[in-house]
């Protein structure tokens, strides 16, 4: 299986602090990933696909970059409603697997 | 807008086996380039793709899970079902029926999510 890291695990941020969470595949994917936002009780909501393409409704400040193996998810500048559980995601290579989650949390 | 929402028990015994069903609205099971899929989440943990199916009934499985699972289509219903087997407590977890966006080999993403279910397994 392709094994999806994500780093930091967790990060202490402000409103208006960009932030940027990392996502390393074991194997070259392309531009195959995604990236969720998850908060606690609900179920994930996709942002960013084809490793840059912002979700239809997704806001603005939201972010994708890269390719193969390392790829970027940034915050331009983080809102209230922003804190929650980050999630990366490849289909590229059976099977789709996930990164273990990045927590946004407030400072 | 697509919405997708669980059923099923909520408690299942060790060794028997689960059974949940994903309803579909304002969409269509039987739409061309989307599959259909079960996630899962253990508490306080990350998600776990558990396989897909596409209206056609063809399917695939994580490899990790695939002994046990069993995933389903009745497009007459606009529903599709998961079963896992001989279930433990390692099974215990937010159940997520989603619809699978196919963009290109090799690229695709979860559009659209159920709420979740818990189903737990305990004797």
């Amino acid at each position: 299986d392709i094994q999806m890291t994500q780093s930091p695990s967790s990060v202490s941020a402000s409103v208006g602090d960009r932030v940027t969470i990392t996502c390393r595949a074991s194997q070259g994917i392309s531009s195959g990933l995604a990236w969720y936002q998850q908060k606690p009780g609900k179920a994930p909501t996709v942002l960013i696909y084809a490793a840059s393409s912002v979700q239809s409704g997704v806001p603005s400040r939201f972010s994708g970059s890269g390719s193969g193996t390392d790829f970027t998810l940034t915050i331009s500048s983080l809102q209230p409603e922003d804190f929650a559980t980050y999630y990366c995601q490849q289909a590229n290579i059976f099977p789709i697997t996930f990164g273990q989650g990045t927590r946004v949390e407030i400072k | 807008q697509v919405q997708l929402r669980e059923s099923g028990p909520g408690l299942v015994k060790p060794s028997e086996t689960l059974s949940l069903t994903c309803t579909v609205s304002a969409g269509s099971v039987s739409s061309d380039n989307y599959y259909w899929s079960w996630i899962r989440q253990p508490p306080g943990k990350g998600l776990e793709w558990i396989g897909y199916i596409y209206h056609n009934g063809n399917t695939n499985y994580n490899p990790s899970l695939k002994s046990r699972v069993t995933i389903s289509v009745d497009t007459s219903k606009n529903q599709f079902s998961l079963k896992l087997s001989s279930v433990t407590a390692a099974d215990t977890a937010v159940y997520y029926c989603a619809r699978d966006r196919w963009v290109t080999t090799g690229l695709e993403y979860f559009d659209y999510w159920g709420q979740g279910t818990l189903v737990t397994v305990s004797s």
